[in-house]
C-alpha cells in the first residue's frame, strides 16, 4: 500500500541554521509528491511539489528533490527564520479522484 | 471571498447534540474533502466527493454523514459523537487527478 513516513519532531534549530526534515515513501505506482505546511491556527498550505522522479520542488528557500531510487523527497532549507516555525507534512498522491496520503507531520521551532 | 473556507472556526458540544461543519471553495474545482486532524496522529481521510459523487469513505464511523449538494459546498453532519471524536475537521478541494489539495482553516471541535 501507499504511505509516508517522516521524522518525529520537533526540530529546534536557531535563525540562520541549515535544515532538513526527512520524508521517505511506498508507493505502487509512480506518486506526486508534495511538502505542505501549517502555521499555528491555520489550515494546511501547499509549499513545493515534484510530479516524477528527479524533479525538484522548490519555493521561499525551501526546496525538495523527488528520489525515485531512495523513495525520499527530503526538505531543506539553507538559512531558517524565526517565522519558518511551523509543521512540515510531506504527502503523495497517487491513483484516481486524487486520493492523498500524508505524513504525521513535524514540527519545526526556529529561535531568535 | 477567495479560496477555501470553513464555518464555525469553533465549536463546543454536547454528546447528544447535533451539529454541522460547513466548507464552501470558490475556486471551482470538482472534489472535495474532509480530513480529520488529531493530536500526534497522521492526517486521517475521511471522504471525499468527486463531482458531487462520493467516492471515498475511508470506515468513518456513521455519527459523521457528509453532505455534498453541489461541487461548491461540503458539510459534515455530527450526532451523538464522543469524546475522542475531538479534533480538528479539516476541508480541502482539487481540481483534477494528482493535484495539489487546497485546505480550508479547519474547524476546531470539542466534544464534552
Amino acid at each position: 500500500g501507499n504511505s509516508v513516513t517522516q521524522m518525529e519532531g520537533p526540530v529546534t534549530l536557531s535563525e540562520e541554521a541549515f535544515l532538513t526534515i526527512n520524508c521517505t515513501y511506498t508507493a505502487t505506482g509512480y506518486p506526486s509528491l508534495f511538502w505542505y505546511v501549517q502555521y499555528p491556527g491555520e489550515g494546511l498550505q501547499l509549499l513545493l511539489k515534484a510530479t516524477k522522479a528527479d524533479d525538484k520542488g522548490s519555493n521561499k528557500g525551501f526546496e525538495a528533490t523527488y528520489r525515485k531510487e531512495t523513495t525520499s523527497f527530503h526538505l531543506e532549507k539553507g538559512s531558517v527564520q524565526v517565522s519558518d516555525s511551523a509543521v512540515y507534512f510531506c504527502a503523495l498522491s497517487e491513483g484516481n479522484f486524487n486520493k492523498f496520503y500524508f505524513g504525521s507531520g513535524t514540527k519545526l521551532n526556529v529561535k531568535p | 471571498e477567495t479560496g477555501v473556507t470553513q464555518t464555525p472556526r469553533h465549536l463546543v458540544m454536547g454528546m447528544t447534540n447535533k451539529k454541522s461543519l460547513k466548507c464552501e471553495q470558490h475556486l471551482g474545482h470538482n472534489a472535495m474533502y474532509w480530513y480529520k486532524q488529531s493530536a500526534k496522529k497522521p492526517l486521517e481521510l475521511m471522504f471525499v466527493y468527486n463531482f458531487k459523487e462520493q467516492t471515498e469513505n475511508n470506515s468513518v464511523p456513521s455519527r459523521f454523514s457528509p453532505e455534498c449538494p453541489n461541487s461548491s459546498h461540503l458539510f459534515l453532519h455530527l450526532h451523538t459523537l464522543q469524546p475522542e471524536d475531538s479534533a480538528l475537521y479539516l476541508c480541502a478541494s482539487s481540481p483534477t487527478s494528482h493535484e495539489e489539495q487546497f485546505f480550508g482553516p479547519g474547524t476546531r471541535l470539542t466534544v464534552l
